[in-house]
């Protein structure tokens, strides 16, 4: 039981490249969220989504795009990259809503330059 | 619109010595989540302990205890005979599960627990 697995680990993308940071959870969980987590700043939900083929936006969605095809996955697109996209950006799921704890994973670290 | 204060930047104490870090909320609801999770140096956040609202009972699980007080919106983590291991980042969040659209986690900014041998 793998839990909550992202990739990659780290990347450095030039101002203006695109990528996808993959998001993949095998605990069957409805819900899946992204964040990003700036220093001294706590994490700032980006985009969840309640279930396959449902996403909504979340505090700070601007620059980004997700989409939820199946149940295990959830990937984040960063289009046209920006120095304010430097981050390190955690994948999370849960049962349901917030009533249940949320399951991290090991994060991605991206700089922008 | 829900909030929460950690206002504790940064804490260092010595190995075995008691610390206890704050966290209040701000919310509209009567019904809402508290949650705290901690996040080692490694980088990955692992879950604590979640309480509802109309659980104010303490808990305690190990070295770990929580005081819920809703007469002043605090959910404070009390360690207990600190360990080197427990230096960590700690964030406290809450959620509000009745406000379908928004079923979301707001986070505190966290407090970084420094243990010294």
């Amino acid at each position: 039981n793998a839990g909550v697995t992202q990739t990659p680990k780290f990347r450095i993308l030039k101002i203006g490249q695109s990528m996808t940071l993959q998001c993949t959870q095998d605990m069957n969980h409805n819900y899946m969220y992204w964040y990003r987590q700036d220093p001294g700043m706590g994490l700032k939900l980006i985009y969840y989504s309640v279930g396959a083929g449902i996403t909504d936006k979340g505090e700070v969605p601007n620059g980004y795009n997700v989409s939820r095809s199946t149940t295990e996955d959830f990937p984040l697109r960063l289009e046209l990259a920006a120095p304010s996209q430097t981050s390190v950006y955690f994948c999370a799921s849960s049962y349901s809503s917030g009533v249940y704890e949320q399951y991290f994973g090991p994060g991605t670290r991206l700089t922008v330059t | 619109a829900q909030k929460v204060t950690q206002a504790q930047t940064e804490i260092s104490v010595v190995e075995k010595e008691d610390v206890t870090l704050d966290c209040v909320y701000e919310t509209r609801d009567t019904t809402y989540y508290l949650f705290w999770y901690k996040q080692p140096p490694s980088g990955e956040l692992v879950f604590l302990i979640r309480r509802n609202s109309f659980d104010e009972q303490n808990e305690i699980s190990g070295r770990y205890s929580w005081n819920f007080q809703k007469s002043t919106s605090s959910f404070n983590f009390t360690i207990t005979a600190s360990q080197v291991v427990d230096s960590a980042v700690y964030f406290c969040a809450l959620s509000e599960p009745a406000n379908f659209g928004n079923e979301k986690l707001t986070f505190g900014t966290g407090t970084r627990l420094t243990i010294i041998p």
